[in-house]
């Protein structure tokens, strides 16, 4: 079946521009989240959504960084005037129930890989 | 400080080799400990997890934990060109959903 899909997979942006990147989670996960990976760098958490709602954003690292699944199912994160430090790779994974901890697994996507000129 | 440290490598081995992947920690409240392996251009993949301290072996792969001195461990035996990537350590808060991350250790298996 299909894994978790993510678009575009490579993104160049002016600085200041504004951009959108997609995240297809697996058919009938119920949790998804965000991750920022800096080169050389592990992910860090960003945000987490169960069906439609944003129960963590702590890890957004300003208000230009905002993230949405209006429907429970795909998912936009939005970045807006981005900078040269907002350039990394974009991860997003599902998992199929609420359930903390290795008991559930998280899912990952090939990641968009931003690039701010 | 991060909460989670890993040394970055990297690691480079010969074929066959036994591989030892490390990590520690600091937020006593991480109960759940999971390694990821990433391939260069792809997403993490789940390789093994474990609850709280203890051993787990998966067929090449044996994954340990001690909360005593907050290490966590992963070993490959018989290690192979296809085990070359990068591993991270992981782990999360019991009831928690956020995952926090080792930076990741580059390993390459020469054959």
């Amino acid at each position: 079946g299909a894994g978790v899909s993510q678009s575009p997979r490579y993104k160049v942006a002016k600085r200041g521009q504004d951009v959108a990147l997609r995240c297809d989670p697996i058919s009938g996960h119920v949790s998804l989240f965000w991750y920022q990976q800096a080169l050389g760098q592990g992910p860090e958490f960003l945000t987490y959504f169960q069906n439609e709602a944003q129960l963590d954003k702590s890890g957004l690292p300003s208000d230009r960084f905002f993230a949405e699944r209006p429907e429970g199912s795909v998912s936009t994160l939005k970045i807006q005037r981005t900078q040269q430090e907002d350039s990394a790779v974009y991860l997003c994974a599902s998992s199929l129930s609420g359930l903390a901890g290795g008991t559930d697994t998280q899912y990952f996507g090939p990641g968009t890989r931003l690039t701010v000129l | 400080q991060k909460e989670v440290e890993q040394d970055p490598g990297p690691l480079s081995v010969p074929e066959g080799a036994i591989v030892s992947l490390n990590c520690t920690y600091s937020n006593s409240a991480f109960q759940y400990f999971m390694w990821y392996r990433q391939y260069s251009r792809k997403g993490p993949e789940l390789l093994m997890y474990t609850y709280s301290s203890g051993n787990k072996e998966d067929g090449r792969f044996t994954a340990q934990v001690d909360k005593s001195s907050k290490y966590i461990s992963l070993f490959i035996r018989d290690s192979q060109p296809s085990d070359s990537a990068t591993y991270l350590c992981a782990t999360t808060r019991g009831g928690y959903q956020k995952v926090t991350f080792g930076t990741g250790t580059k390993l390459q298996v020469i054959p």
